[in-house]
């Protein structure tokens, strides 16, 4: 069945670092990518999505691009801020179906020092 | 924006006790809902599908008699767990499709359970 695996965390970063959080999913037909963020104490929040091979989400300084030779949706930032400490989840949903369901990765915890 | 509105956003109950879990969206009709758990430190689960006027669709090892999903209006579903046991103990979390979003979901808060 379709999955989504994401890079392990936690990971720290100092203020102003780049960030790389990889994610790979396997699925069927074409998939729709997701990263949902979930500040402390909160919901998840929509980060970015792409739609399509190729297309490339941004939002926040964050980006990611829909890499469909290499199943891969990597999130990127280049210069991060402490405000940016989360959980960070990769997600996939069906592209054909409005109701499909979303199926997340574990989640990568990001930690950002001053 | 879209708004999922989920309460209560803490509750503690005694073991045995049910306890029921809304989800309202604020400013749009949904017709499915979603309903996840999510465990400290880990991913979330879905638990079923819920859609407007019909039963809910469960996943695999969830208990339709454990995890009452009820989605009576367009705007509200709710999650009941019956007899709650400690091992229920969770961060729950609804979603709601928005209707001209593809595949887009908007989550609400989160309710986290205690059952002592």
């Amino acid at each position: 069945g379709d999955s989504v695996t994401q890079m392990e965390g936690p990971v720290t970063l100092s203020e102003e670092a780049f960030l790389t959080i990889n994610c790979t999913y396997t699925a069927t037909g074409y998939p729709s990518l997701f990263w949902y963020v979930q500040y402390p104490g909160e919901g998840l929040q929509l980060l970015l999505k792409a739609t399509k091979a190729d297309d490339k989400g941004s939002n926040k300084g964050f980006e990611a691009t829909y890499r469909k030779e290499t199943t891969s949706f990597h999130l990127e930032k280049g210069s991060v801020q402490v405000s940016d400490s989360a959980v960070y989840f990769c997600a996939l949903g069906g592209g054909y179906s409005s109701a499909s369901k979303i199926i997340f990765g574990s989640g990568t915890r990001l930690s950002i020092r001053p | 924006g879209a708004v999922v509105s989920q309460h209560p956003s803490r509750v503690i109950c005694k073991s045995g006790t049910s306890v029921k879990i809304e989800c309202r969206s604020l400013d749009f009709q949904a017709t499915t809902m979603f309903w996840y758990r999510q465990f400290p430190k880990q991913s979330l689960m879905l638990m079923a599908t819920s859609n407007e006027g019909s039963k809910a669709t469960y996943e695999q090892g969830v208990e339709k008699d454990k995890f009452l999903i009820n989605h009576a209006s367009l705007t509200l579903s709710t999650l009941t767990v019956t007899s709650a046991h400690p091992e229920d103990s969770s961060f729950y979390i609804c979603s709601a499709q928005f209707p001209s979003g593809a595949n887009v979901l908007t989550f609400g808060a989160g309710s986290r359970l205690t059952v002592l």
